[in-house]
């Protein structure tokens, strides 16, 4: 592994289901972040941790949650799932949550919710 | 409330040069950060001012005017391979980063 990876790719999911999105990253960074993209929109924040252990809510939460039991991994997870959670799902880290931290991306998850 | 403005298109010709602008209105400012992002590829960092004036790198510039709250990103020598979203974000007082929907960039020969 080198940088961030994030699974799947792509995903086509019925409305109600549970989905989770994977994310993973072996620069030793303490901070991780999930956003969406959307059409028109900028990038929006949903969830991150500064450190593993900790997690904070973004500008975006509502619908999602998150875990972060280790500096590696921060799973991203769609309780059930809507068809506005349709988007593009970037999860990005950074060395600490603070100035000058440039944050480092993943490929994203591509997410229809029908 | 918070908002980072950027034009959604511009145009430019290959060779010339282009500048793109970002006003934004934050709550607290730690920084201002320009990314690029390829169609259908992840954002990759491209300068980070948190102090007035221009930094360059390379072929890219990017200046800040904290009083105005606005900033622009130059970019010469454009490349077709320039062609690109190039993001806007803020470091709000929260050190969480509030972006710009993007600014798309067409170069042509």
């Amino acid at each position: 592994i080198a940088g961030i990876t994030q699974a799947p790719t792509s995903q086509i999911l019925a409305a109600g289901r549970r989905m989770t999105l994977r994310c993973t990253q072996d620069m030793r960074h303490n901070a991780m972040y999930w956003y969406r993209q959307d059409l028109g929109l900028g990038l929006r924040l949903i969830h991150y941790s500064n450190t593993a252990g900790t997690t904070g809510k973004g500008e975006v939460p509502d619908g999602y949650s998150v875990s972060r039991a280790n500096t590696d991994d921060f799973p991203l997870t769609l309780a059930s799932a809507v068809p506005s959670q349709t988007s593009v799902y970037f999860c990005a880290s950074s060395t600490t949550g603070g100035l000058e931290s440039e944050q480092f991306f993943g490929p994203g998850t591509r997410l229809t919710v029908l | 409330g918070q908002n980072i403005d950027q034009p959604t298109e511009m145009t430019a010709t290959e060779g010339a040069i282009v500048q793109i602008n970002c006003t934004y209105q934050t709550s607290g400012f730690n920084g201002l950060f320009w990314y690029q992002q390829h169609a259908g590829e992840a954002p990759t960092f491209l300068s980070y001012n948190v102090l007035d004036g221009l930094e360059e790198k390379g072929r890219f510039s990017s200046f800040l005017s904290r009083s105005k709250g606005y900033s622009y990103l130059l970019l010469k020598e454009l490349q077709m391979k320039d062609s690109a979203s190039y993001l806007c974000a803020v470091m709000d007082s929260n050190y969480q980063l509030i972006w710009g929907a993007g600014t798309k960039l067409i170069i042509k020969p």
